[in-house]
């Protein structure tokens, strides 16, 4: 398995708090990704990030941002929590884009609850 | 906008029968389509991929896929399934080299 590490894996917090999620990859892939696991909604890219301090929206990227000063790692931050975002989160990493590899690799997923 | 779609939500086998998960996309041009796997609490693993060339590719476990350009669909095959395949099913398309679009996913039960 490639090397990816999210944390935390659980987190419990109230709304209107901040939140950080990390990624961790020592695959030194360029591309990273965070998606978003619902039910009846599958996965949904959040941001991603194809180089050191260079990122990009996805689909549902309001409410939360992303920063990449590191090839290792990819920070998510949600400023202010509310209980939408409750959701499992998942970072996958690539070397080349999802062209050239045709595989993203994925993290264990962190579970957050927003009460 | 470029998009996935999966019909089928919910699918109960039994062990031996025979499996087609359906996926739809949308969009015009080159597309690179995917079935990925994600079995009861762990994270996602790659079952085959699509890129160009023969239509019919195959993966993992048993599993193939056939890329029908005209009905813009790329179906997910096993001939006989096991209680071991039950997991969630998600189909994804690469629409512009650098970001996959995921489907809602299929969940299949297989039961002995």
């Amino acid at each position: 398995d490639a090397g990816i590490t999210q944390s935390p894996r659980h987190k419990v917090t109230e709304t209107g708090t901040p939140v950080t999620l990390r990624c961790h990859q020592t695959e030194n892939h360029r591309y990273m990704y965070w998606y978003r696991q619902d039910p009846g909604h599958g996965l949904r890219l959040i941001h991603y990030s194809y180089g050191v301090k260079d990122t990009d929206k996805g689909e549902v990227s309001d409410g939360y941002s992303v920063s990449r000063s590191k090839t290792e790692d990819f920070l998510l931050t949600l400023e202010s929590a509310t209980s939408s975002q409750t959701s499992v989160y998942f970072c996958a990493t690539t070397g080349g884009g999802p062209s050239n590899t045709g595989e993203l690799f994925f993290g264990e997923g962190s579970r957050l609850t927003v009460l | 906008a470029q998009s996935v779609s999966q019909h089928n939500h919910h699918v109960i086998l039994s062990e031996a029968a025979s499996l087609e998960l359906g996926c739809n996309y949308s969009y015009g041009g080159t597309v690179n389509l995917f079935w990925y796997v994600q079995y009861p609490g762990q994270h996602l693993q790659l079952l085959l991929k699509y890129f160009s060339g023969d239509p019919l590719v195959k993966g993992i476990k048993g599993f193939e896929a056939e890329f029908i350009k005209s009905k813009f669909s790329f179906n997910l095959r096993k001939p006989s399934v096991q209680w071991s395949d039950t997991a969630e099913y998600f189909c994804a398309g690469d629409f512009n080299g650098d970001k996959l679009i995921f489907g809602t996913g299929t969940r299949l039960q297989v039961f002995p």
